[in-house]
């Protein structure tokens, strides 16, 4: 199993990011997917979830700012982040369903 | 949204001794399946998270048995005994009973 996160660095205050997790090793469109944060020095932060089925959730911190999405062909994972905050700047890890594979993160830096 | 509480914050150990990481939840942890879905995860530094313990005491692939989990509802603990230094880390529980997932704050295991 692997997972190989994208897509991250340096964005101004409301502007737009757009991650994504390949994965490998697994049937990727049989799991759902999470993705969790964690800001410089701090704990783990759920984001999102997505069923295998695209059904998704979403911490309040994001809801209506970032959208989490599947490509089941592509085996890849997205987090499209909107609207960013200095709030969000984190290492944004994708983890299956189980939490039992994380990816390596990507880090997302949110300053003007 | 369910808070989950660490104590202690950190523990010096020596090598060769044993360990108690404390986790405390503010709702029952018991989903309505019947499962308790409280995880251990360890984080090494510079690495992403790993799973040692799901569903409070199944140690996953590969975990060595010298980490036990155990406990119920509210209340759980990991131990782990005969410490080496690949072991030093921050330890996380989390749950995965009710969204939002949440996390403790960490438990930063250093040598004495």
């Amino acid at each position: 199993v692997q997972l190989v996160e994208s897509g991250g660095g340096l964005v101004q205050p409301g502007k737009s990011l757009k991650l994504s997790c390949s994965a490998s090793g697994f049937t990727f469109s049989s799991y759902g997917m999470h993705w969790i944060r964690q800001a410089p020095g701090k704990g783990l932060d759920w984001v999102a979830y997505i069923s295998s089925s695209s059904g998704t959730v979403y911490a309040d911190a994001v809801k209506g700012r970032f959208t989490i999405s599947r490509d089941n062909a592509k085996n890849t994972l997205y987090l499209q982040l909107n609207s960013l905050k200095s709030e969000d700047t984190a290492i944004y890890y994708c983890a299956r369903m189980w939490g039992d594979y994380w990816g390596q993160g990507v880090m997302v830096t949110v300053s003007s | 949204d369910v808070v989950m509480t660490q104590t202690p914050v950190s523990l010096s150990v020596s090598l060769g001794g044993q360990v108690s990481i404390s986790c405390r939840s503010s709702q029952s942890l018991v989903h309505n399946n019947g499962n308790t879905y409280l995880s251990w995860y360890l984080q090494k530094p510079g690495q992403s998270p790993q799973l040692l313990i799901y569903k409070v005491s199944n140690r996953f692939s590969g975990i060595s048995d010298r980490f036990s989990g155990s406990g119920s509802g509210t209340d759980f603990t990991l131990k782990i005994s005969r410490v080496e230094p690949d072991d030093l880390g921050v330890y996380y529980c989390g749950q995965g009973t009710q969204y939002p997932y949440t996390f403790g704050a960490g438990t930063k295991l250093e040598l004495k």
